[in-house]
């Protein structure tokens, strides 16, 4: 099974930080990769998919870049509704799609 | 638009099955390439993927729990069925439905608000 493993789980930022977070597949995943924004009480939102292409309406602040085993999703300048759980997801090792146990971005 | 609602009990006894309904709108599961599938969350967790189907009736199973899953569409009633047999309380969560666009990228772009469903006797 691949694994999907974020860092950090956790990170405080302030408004205005630009802030990167880490997703490691256990093997190459090529680019199917995606990440998803998760507020409370909330469903999960689409950001990013095929590693780096924008979901239409997200801001573009928001970006991700990487393929094969290294992701990594940037949000260049915080702004108070980012601060949320950030999840990735692979979907190259069908039938198992997994996600990763998520990085939650706090206020400093 | 497209929109998803999750409906079923919010609380089921061990050993129960469990059948939750995704109802949708704004899109066809006839429509070649979409799909829908079901992702959980157990209270403070990650998120875990369940199963989908396919516009074509293909059916797909996370392996951990694919003897005790059945996912089924109602194309004319546009709404999802997903049972889960041998209900425990590790199953304790908030279940999500969410729309596939298109085959055989699996990425989920609209999601429903959940259902919480507790599992306890």
């Amino acid at each position: 099974d691949i694994q999907m493993t974020q860092s950090p789980s956790s990170v405080s930022a302030s408004v205005g930080d630009r802030v990167t977070i880490t997703c490691r597949a256990s093997q190459g995943i090529s680019s199917w990769l995606a990440w998803y924004q998760q507020k409370p009480g909330k469903a999960p939102k689409l950001l990013i998919y095929a590693a780096s292409s924008l979901q239409s309406g997200v801001p573009s602040r928001f970006s991700g870049s990487g393929s094969g085993t290294d992701f990594t999703l940037t949000i260049s300048s915080l702004q108070p509704e980012d601060f949320a759980t950030y999840y990735c997801q692979q979907a190259n090792s069908f039938p198992l799609i997994t996600f990763g146990q998520g990085t939650r971005l706090e206020i400093k | 638009q497209i929109t998803l609602k999750e409906s079923g009990p919010t609380l089921v006894k061990p050993t129960q099955t469990l059948t939750l309904t995704c109802t949708f709108s704004g899109f066809s599961l006839s429509t070649s390439g979409v799909g829908v599938g079901w992702i959980r969350q157990p209270p403070g967790k990650a998120l875990e993927w369940l199963a989908l189907i396919y516009w074509n009736d293909d059916k797909r199973y996370s392996p951990s729990l694919k003897s005790r899953l059945t996912i089924t569409k109602d194309t004319s009633k546009n709404q999802v069925v997903l049972t889960m047999t041998n209900m425990d309380p590790v199953d304790t969560a908030t279940y999500y439905c969410a729309h596939i666009p298109r085959a055989p990228t699996i990425l989920f772009d609209y999601w429903g608000q959940g259902t919480l469903v507790t599992v306890s006797s």
